[in-house]
């Protein structure tokens, strides 16, 4: 059973990187693409970007001047930065395995229990 | 950009009715990306239908989906007391815009 585990800080200040890691746990990593998804308290969810195990990146037009995404196979982990963060990326973060490409399909089949991260000085 | 509407927001129902969840598409989604998920307080998003209509697996037959072009529909036949959630529709669009998710509906008890 593939398993998914956000990690990092739960407070950030304002102006600051956030900077989280998802560790993937009973399968592998490799030939997935790999999303992040947040949403804020009450709200729905956002779809922040996504990263192959080849390092290839896709990410919202909305955040991609922001974003970073980075993977590390021989970890089983892939990471977020989103910098000069604000009280407007306070929100849970989720990430997701995304099964797609080939099979035709795309969706999130695998998520993590998600992190809240607060933005406050 | 596609933009995806879900109604009613809020589906006030009693346990053993039956639940139709819409969401429409600003404009026409292929069936095969679009999905829904159900999501608990305190819980992630659990994947219930992909593709439009296949469930997910350990997904129970009372969950259903359909629809195509920009009208698509999650009917719950008969409401279990663990299906009051809210449900989301997702659908993906080609580079750049990814993935998007509707706004979700509560299906609460009357």
């Amino acid at each position: 059973q593939v398993q998914l585990q956000e990690s990092g800080p739960g407070l950030v200040k304002p102006s600051e990187t956030l900077s989280l890691t998802c560790t993937v746990s009973g399968g592998s990593i490799s030939s997935y693409y790999w999303s992040w998804i947040r949403q804020p308290a009450g709200k729905g969810l956002e779809w922040i970007g996504r990263i192959y195990t080849s390092g290839s990146t896709n990410y919202n037009p909305s955040l991609k001047s922001r974003v970073t995404m980075s993977v590390d196979t021989s970890k089983n982990q892939f990471s977020l930065k989103l910098s000069s963060v604000t009280a407007a990326d306070t929100a849970v973060y989720y990430c997701a395995r995304e099964r797609g490409g080939s099979s035709g399909y795309y969706y999130f089949d695998y998520w993590g229990q998600g992190t809240l991260v607060t933005v406050s000085s | 950009e596609i933009v995806l509407t879900q109604s009613p927001g809020t589906l006030s129902l009693s346990p053993g009715e039956r639940a139709t969840l819409s969401c429409r598409a600003s404009q026409s989604v292929s069936s095969s990306y679009l999905a829904w998920y159900q999501q608990k307080p305190g819980q992630a998003p659990r994947l219930l239908i992909y593709g439009a209509s296949s469930r997910a697996t350990g997904i129970p037959d009372r969950f259903s989906g359909s629809g195509s072009g920009t009208d698509f529909t999650l009917t719950i036949s008969r409401l279990e007391p663990e299906d009051f959630a809210v449900y989301y529709c997702q659908q993906y669009g080609s580079s750049p815009q990814g993935f998007t998710f509707g706004p979700g509906t509560k299906v609460d008890i009357k």
